[in-house]
């Protein structure tokens, strides 16, 4: 597609469930990128992926969340037994080249209560 | 460590008046400095970066590494600049990965 896909754009789980966000980059795109924004504050870095490969995870929290971009696929971030804290927007972007433009898509806001 | 400082939350002009945003960074090495723009209801979106030298909706920026700054600047604001400008950094060692600074509301009033 031209743009960077995100679904769902809300979602809202119980404190301990399970949440499961998708991302379809552009067509064409090989690298994507997963930040988190609490409270519309700074953008936290979380993983980024060229192709179906890890390129970088130093953001990820090492339990509870992970993330996968397989072939013919969405991208998915899925958090584990969800808390409070992990409430905020989830944005992906993806980018064409390394160190090219990000282009972000509209966001996933997590509310865990 | 790496880091991206907008000092202003929320910045309010008046049409016409001139504007600056405020972004320092820190970074061992040598940055690649870009500013991201999200207007209302729509995607956080490239507005320009350092390498190009370019104008753009007439914001320019210039990379000052004595002081490590980045200030976004328009000489005369207009009511449609009014958005959520975000500094960013690229991480050019390895990863490429950005970091981005907390933002900057922008309001341009009438």
């Amino acid at each position: 597609g031209e743009e960077v896909a995100q679904t769902p754009k809300h979602l809202v789980r119980g404190e301990g469930q399970k949440a499961k966000l998708y991302c379809a980059p552009i067509k064409g795109h090989s690298y994507v990128f997963w930040y988190q924004q609490v409270l519309k504050n700074e953008f936290k870095f979380l993983i980024s992926f060229q192709n179906e490969n890890v390129f970088d995870e130093t953001g990820m929290p090492k339990e509870r969340f992970s993330a996968k971009c397989l072939p013919n696929s969405p991208c998915s971030l899925e958090i584990q037994a969800t808390k409070l804290e992990d409430s905020a927007v989830y944005f992906c972007a993806s980018s064409q080249l390394k160190g090219g433009e990000l282009f972000f898509g509209e966001g996933s806001r997590l509310t865990v209560l | 460590a790496q880091r991206v400082t907008q000092p202003e939350k929320l910045l309010s002009v008046f049409k016409g008046a001139p504007v600056e945003l405020k972004c320092n960074y820190s970074y061992s090495g040598s940055p690649e400095l870009f500013w991201y723009v999200q207007y209302s209801r729509q995607r956080l979106q490239l507005l320009l970066r350092h390498i190009s030298r370019e104008s753009i909706k007439g914001f320019t920026a210039d990379l000052n590494k004595g002081e490590t700054s980045f200030h976004l600047k328009k000489p005369f604001a207009q009511e449609e600049d009014s958005a959520m400008y975000y500094c960013a950094l690229r991480d050019r060692s390895g990863t490429y990965k950005y970091i981005f600074g907390t933002g900057t509301r922008l309001k341009v009033l009438a």
